[in-house]
């Protein structure tokens, strides 16, 4: 058990919606973040959120945006969805210097 | 960029040693994670090594060379519950993990 939640479990949108998951955690560091992983591969940073700011981004559009709330909860929001979205949405939360715990994902379906 | 490569698939018989190489070219190094993910769950973290050296951590060991931009994971006493894929990551900076494809382990009976 890792302590982090995520909303919804599963998804299906279509193409051009918006989309917003939600991931939440019981206590721990102020750090939060989030990753896409597509079928058979491993997963890809998108951001990653300190003191409800972000501070690191990775390869994703700005399509793909966030916030976190003060209570260690976070938002991923995803505009104008393409197929390609389609994949499992991981949040990690760091406890300790070095140990990142993920949630059990979303599972986003764009037709 | 980040380059992170580790094998597809392997299979192993059920009490075997099975050991996944990984290696990487990262613009940056602030440790090593494995991470063990079965099928349509979230990774679990099995284990973290910044210094070179092997780390033990009951039947799983991971061993690293930063100069040779090289690790392995050990899997022994092979398990049917161990059939999962195992991911490499490195982490570049603060918290900011780049993750290999994932080595996916069959154990066999």
């Amino acid at each position: 058990e890792t302590g982090v939640t995520q909303s919804p479990t599963h998804l299906i949108k279509t193409r051009g919606q918006q989309v917003t998951l939600r991931c939440s955690s019981q206590s721990g560091h102020n750090t939060v973040s989030w990753y896409q992983q597509a079928l058979g591969q491993g997963p890809q940073f998108i951001f990653q959120y300190y003191r409800e700011e972000e501070n690191g981004r990775g390869n994703f559009p700005p399509r793909f945006s966030g916030l976190q709330f003060p209570n260690y909860s976070s938002e991923l929001n995803v505009n104008a969805l393409e197929l390609d979205d389609s994949a499992l949405y991981l949040c990690a939360r760091a406890r300790r210097d070095h140990e990142q715990y993920f949630g059990p994902g979303t599972r986003l379906t764009v037709t | 960029g980040q380059n992170i490569d580790q094998p597809t698939e392997m299979t192993a018989t059920e009490g075997a040693i099975v050991q996944i190489n990984c290696t990487y070219q990262t613009s940056g190094f602030n440790g090593l994670f494995w991470y063990q993910q079965h099928a349509g769950e979230a990774p679990t973290f099995l284990s973290y090594n910044v210094l070179d050296g092997l780390e033990e951590k009951g039947r799983f060991s991971s061993f690293l060379s930063r100069s040779k931009g090289y690790s392995y994971l050990l899997l022994k006493e092979l398990q049917m519950k161990d059939s999962a894929s195992y991911l490499c990551a490195v982490r570049d900076g603060d918290y900011k993990l780049s993750f290999g494809a994932g080595t996916t382990v069959t154990v066999r009976a």
